[in-house]
């Protein structure tokens, strides 16, 4: 089975703050994804990456950035934290670009 | 644009009481269209991924079949763990809006199955 893990459930964090939100998945899949989700908005694509240290946008980048060291692990680097970040931070990961992608749990983040 | 429509945007049944959800879609070029399963706070589970019209996929009480402009995920005789909200994904092929392999997400259906 495939497993992605996110570092943590629910998170809060005040404005201003840098924030680390961690991905990462077992099953050697060459791509991984971080979106958000808001109600009435549904899922949208924040950052993508298809390799170690590649990264490319999504939808809506701003006031997001990335990191990806390691094929398994995916970074989303919130720089200094908004209210308007709040949200539910999904990661996916999928073998190959069109491959199926499988999520994680879920970070709930609340910034103050 | 590409777009992904559901409805209803909210579903009540009663135990055994079957019922299919809609995902419409507007996209230059479909490589596959995905179904998952989203519970309270959870990330998606991914069910089904469908590849052409006419095609049908079948996992215990739900079937997704797609046509050219839609899918639909019948649900047979739904049980209260049923219950959850379910969210249809399409992937743009490599000649429609970009080769990203990105999802586009409809805003789903929440699904109540009273017992």
């Amino acid at each position: 089975d495939v497993k992605v893990t996110q570092s943590s459930r629910y998170l809060v964090k005040r404005t201003g703050e840098k924030v680390f939100l961690e991905c990462v998945q077992d099953m050697d899949h060459e791509n991984m994804f971080w979106y958000r989700q808001d109600p009435g908005l549904g899922l949208r694509l924040i950052y993508f990456s298809y390799d170690v240290k590649m990264k490319e946008k999504g939808d809506i980048p701003e006031g997001y950035s990335v990191s990806r060291e390691k094929k398994e692990r995916f970074s989303l680097i919130l720089e200094s934290a908004s209210t308007n970040q709040t949200s539910m931070y999904l990661c996916a990961s999928s073998l190959g670009r069109y491959g199926t992608q499988y999520f994680g749990p879920g970070t709930r983040l609340l910034v103050l | 644009e590409d777009q992904v429509t559901q409805s209803p945007e909210a579903l009540r049944l009663q135990e055994g009481e079957s019922s299919s959800l809609n995902c419409s879609y507007t996209v230059s070029g479909l490589r596959g269209l995905f179904w998952y399963r989203q519970d309270p706070g959870k990330g998606p589970e991914f069910l089904f991924t469908l590849y052409s019209a006419g095609e049908e996929k079948e996992k215990e009480r739900l079937k997704a079949t797609l046509t050219k402009k839609e899918s639909f995920l019948h649900i047979t005789a739904p049980k209260p763990e049923d219950s959850a909200t379910y969210l249809c994904a399409v992937q743009p092929s490599l000649h429609g809006s970009g080769n990203t392999g990105k999802l586009i997400f409809g805003q789903g259906t929440t699904l109540q199955v009273k017992p």
